[in-house]
């Protein structure tokens, strides 16, 4: 069966410091990967999208990245911190484009001070 | 693009009680209907979802229900719990690669 992990659970960074938050989905080939932001009590902002290695689409224009080095490794980074990147960070996996059921992992609670 | 909306933002109920969530799109090809449930803290669960080519489904309390001439689809909660408490979010898939299209989400009450 597949897993998908994330981690770290929790994250306290100050404001200016860098970002790096990992997925890793376990029992599939070649997903399609994403990243979501969520503010409290909000909804969900889709962030970047990847159907392959290397490749990465983003939804919205801001100070993070994200990359696929590997099949089933995703990663979202950033260079500085902003108070505003405050927020429950998910990753979610779809077996392909082809395939509509998408599936969350745990999340990353992300304090930015 | 695809485009959704989903009403109400916030719904209370007494335990016992039925509960519907409604949503509706924008593209009449969309085939492809799911429900997630967040509880606080944790990660959105895949509920049900439905396909275009069903007008029902039933899980045990939940069911969804979709009318694709008029573009919405539902979600009914029978016989409300506490643990049924939770934001609830509809979604369809749009672009090419059929991401998902999220609504902004339900807030379910449930007083016992």
């Amino acid at each position: 069966s597949q897993t998908i992990h994330q981690w770290p659970a929790t994250l306290v960074q100050p404001v200016g410091s860098p970002l790096s938050l990992e997925c890793t989905v376990e029992g599939t080939s070649n997903p399609n990967l994403y990243w979501y932001r969520q503010a409290a009590g909000r909804g969900l902002q889709l962030l970047f999208y990847s159907v392959g290695i290397g490749q990465i689409s983003s939804e919205v224009p801001q100070n993070l990245s994200a990359s696929r080095p590997q099949d089933r490794q995703f990663i979202l980074s950033s260079k500085k911190l902003l108070l505003s990147d405050s927020g429950f960070y998910l990753c979610a996996w779809r077996a392909g484009t082809a395939s509509y059921e998408q599936y969350f992992g745990p999340g990353t609670r992300l304090t930015v001070t | 693009g695809e485009n959704v909306e989903q009403h109400p933002s916030t719904l209370s109920v007494q335990e016992g009680d039925s509960a519907v969530i409604k949503c509706t799109y924008s593209d009449s090809a969309s085939n492809y209907f799911p429900w997630y449930k967040q509880e606080l803290g944790k990660r959105p669960q895949l509920i049900i979802d439905i396909r275009s080519n069903v007008g029902e489904k039933k899980d045990q309390r939940i069911a969804v229900t979709l009318n694709k001439t008029a573009k919405h689809f539902s979600l009914h909660i029978t016989e409300t719990q506490p643990e049924d408490s939770a934001v609830y979010f509809c979604a369809v898939p749009g672009g090419a690669t059929n991401k998902l299209i999220f609504g902004t989400g339900t807030l379910l009450a449930v007083q016992p």
